[in-house]
């Protein structure tokens, strides 16, 4: 079973306007984190914002903002204010943190291609 | 250093060549990992070290694929005989104890 889904190939978005960017997750692990990253048409994977499994507040970093639903397994990211830097493929990961494995690899969804049009 | 440095950017291979890829953690991390990323949206794990311990290798096709990551050298992911299907973007990343996990920049592998 697919631990990361993202349903949306592609997204499409005006600039200046809100946009959400879908994510679900399959874990059985209560302990677990959640991350976005953003991959420019340069190839590099940026950091975005990372969501706990025992967070109480969906996190925020400027205009990103991740909308945790836990019961719904669901850690859809939202973007403000878009920008058209901001077009670029979007991936969301998880991270088993528990289940006597520390480290925890990164399971990877297969990204949504989100283009911001002026 | 502050980010993750992998080298070199791009490498082109022969079939059945061998290929070696190279990673800085960033300074103070002691969790390394590789990514193999294929047609641009597919994330394969391969590996991953605490330290120079090897923590995972699950995702390692081994008879051809080794990686080390030994003291004040760089990590290092090495493809012996190298195979068209090889030709991915190979994806180093670091972690200190925190939850944020950083990568670097990719090095593009093409095979032909």
């Amino acid at each position: 079973a697919q631990k990361i889904t993202q349903t949306q190939p592609g997204m499409f978005v005006q600039e200046k306007e809100a946009v959400t960017l879908d994510c679900t997750y399959d874990t059985s692990d209560p302990s677990y984190g959640l991350f976005w990253y953003k991959q420019p048409s340069s190839g590099e994977m940026i950091f975005l914002i990372y969501q706990g499994s025992y967070d109480q507040q969906n996190a925020t970093e400027g205009r990103y903002s991740l909308n945790f639903q836990k019961a719904r397994k669901s850690a859809n990211l939202v973007i403000s204010a878009s920008q058209l830097g901001d077009s670029a493929m979007y991936f969301c990961a998880m991270r088993e943190v528990g289940g006597g494995s520390t480290l925890g690899r990164l399971y990877f969804g297969r990204g949504t291609q989100l283009t911001v049009w002026p | 250093g502050e980010e993750v440095a992998q080298t070199p950017k791009h490498l082109v291979r022969g079939e059945g060549q061998k290929a070696k890829l190279y990673c800085a953690p960033i300074k103070g991390h002691s969790y390394v990992f590789w990514y193999q990323q294929v047609l641009k949206n597919e994330f394969k794990f391969l590996i991953s070290f605490q330290n120079e311990n090897v923590f995972d290798e699950t995702g390692m096709p081994k008879e051809r694929f080794s990686a080390k990551c030994l003291p004040n050298s760089p990590c290092s992911l090495e493809i012996q005989a190298t195979k068209l299907e090889d030709s991915a973007v190979y994806f180093c990343a670091s972690r200190s104890s925190g939850n944020t996990i950083y990568f670097g920049e990719g090095s593009w592998l093409t095979v032909v």
